[in-house]
């Protein structure tokens, strides 16, 4: 296994537009995670899931966001009608409800609304 | 909500030596972890404490679960552990809230 794998690594959109990213968590790892990331704070919540349940949203995540994790294996976040507000790192991390109940961080996705 | 804060928030160091990064939160947790960010983005997870001490080579994390306090310390420093330290908390299956990061440089 490679670790989280988060594509595409950078995106560029124009405002209004719709983005799409992907998160390939590790195999075993049942629960997976979005985050949002701008410059010199640290990591927000945005939703989380348990297998293919999304179990929790945060108030951050307006209705232009929606996330998927179909068969509770890969995920994507989407977002719609994108604003320059959007522009942030995106990161995913995966973890198991059993062994060492660690994190894996992907790389990231960085977007920018220009 | 947890709250998470951490000091200082920016730190410079010579080469060799120790550092002491701290982290203080404000409801109670299962656990907290240390991550490590490099410039690019990726986050790497240094340590994840419930009670007591870890080390890792030059690595030591501690915590005291009635002070809701951690720190994270660095013995004999080098130029490549200039990064962003991530101090974050959980209790049971809640999310990850973390802290703003203290960013690291340690000159040659």
């Amino acid at each position: 296994d490679t670790g989280v794998s988060q594509n595409p690594r950078h995106k560029i959109t124009k405002r209004g537009q719709n983005v799409t990213f992907r998160c390939d968590p590790i195999s075993e790892h049942n629960r997976l995670y979005w985050y949002r990331q701008t410059l010199g704070q640290g990591p927000e919540f945005l939703t989380y899931f348990q297998n293919e349940a999304q179990l929790e949203k945060s108030r951050l995540l307006s209705d232009r966001f929606s996330a998927e994790r179909p068969k509770g294996s890969f995920s994507t976040l989407e977002i719609q009608r994108t604003e320059q507000g959007d522009s942030a790192m995106y990161l995913c991390a995966s973890r198991s409800d059993w062994g060492d109940y660690g994190y894996t961080f992907g790389s990231g996705t960085r977007l920018t609304v220009v | 909500k947890n709250e998470v804060e951490q000091s200082p928030q920016n730190l410079t160091a010579q080469e060799g030596e120790f550092i002491t990064i701290n982290c203080s939160y404000s409801v109670g947790i299962s656990a907290l972890h240390w991550l490590q960010q490099h410039p690019g983005g990726g986050i790497v997870s240094l340590f994840m404490l419930s009670s007591g001490k870890k080390k890792h080579g030059r690595l030591i994390a501690t915590i005291n679960i009635q002070e809701k306090h951690s720190s994270l310390h660095i013995t004999a420093s080098h130029p490549r552990d200039s990064a962003v330290y991530i101090c974050a908390v959980t209790a049971g299956n809640t999310p990850l809230v973390f802290g703003k990061g203290t960013r690291l440089s340690v000159i040659a």
